[in-house]
């Protein structure tokens, strides 16, 4: 079965103290794996996404990289505005048009 | 490029009605996917939509359903609803819904049942 696990669930990081969020997944061919932020009561905000291990995309204080089992979120040098629910989805090969399969999220909480 | 839209924000409704959501894709997209979201499941896929056909479903009743326009808008229906239905409805839209397409959010549509 088809399966994302993100970890921790929650973070709290005081402001500059860089960390990473861990997504782990179990798909039967990967088609894309992708990196949202969702704040509270509205939609996910599209960050990165990836599709074959050894690939890397950053943007400003993010960094996410693939491998074939997992992926990370770095985050060098956050500002209390990182704070927000990152979640982690994969889309699979075989019939999976549209359909993305998420993790449950990981709340980041960063404090000034 | 203007965003996913979704009407209306918000919606509260009883037990037993039925309601429709309404979603517009991103000009150009014409994959639109459907995503229920509640604290305790997380996001969840009801159904995709491509020209207008149904090419995918998820695990949901059959008083989920849905239905796309020939311009690639879309709207999803509840019937009877139920107390469990309570919950953020999102819609996403992505170029063919296929191959590692990004899908793209809009802001969602909260929807409580009394």
């Amino acid at each position: 079965e088809d399966q994302v696990t993100q970890s921790p669930e929650a973070l709290r990081l005081q402001e500059g103290e860089s960390s990473s969020l861990n997504c782990s997944y179990t798909v039967s061919g990967l088609r894309g794996l992708f990196w949202y932020r969702q704040d509270p009561g509205k939609g996910p905000e599209f960050l990165f996404t990836l599709y074959s291990a050894g690939e890397e995309k950053e943007k400003e204080r993010l960094k996410a990289t693939l491998t074939k089992k997992e992926s990370f979120l770095h985050i060098t040098a956050p500002k209390p505005e990182d704070s927000a629910t990152y979640l982690c989805a994969v889309q699979a090969g075989g019939g999976s048009q549209g359909n993305l399969i998420f993790g449950k999220g990981t709340k980041l909480s960063v404090k000034p | 490029k203007a965003g996913v839209t979704q009407t209306p924000r918000y919606l509260i409704k009883t037990r037993g009605q039925q309601v429709t959501l309404s979603c517009s894709p991103i000009s150009g997209h014409r994959s639109v996917s459907w995503y229920q979201q509640t604290p305790g499941q997380g996001l969840q896929f009801l159904f995709e939509y491509f020209s207008e056909t149904q090419r995918n479903k998820g695990n949901f009743p059959g008083r989920f359903s849905g239905r796309q326009f020939s311009n690639s808008r879309s709207e999803m229906n509840v019937s009877t609803l139920e107390l469990g239905d309570s919950a953020l409805y999102l819609c996403a839209s992505s170029l063919q819904g296929a191959n590692g397409d990004t899908q793209y959010f809009g802001p969602g549509t909260r929807l409580t049942v009394l």
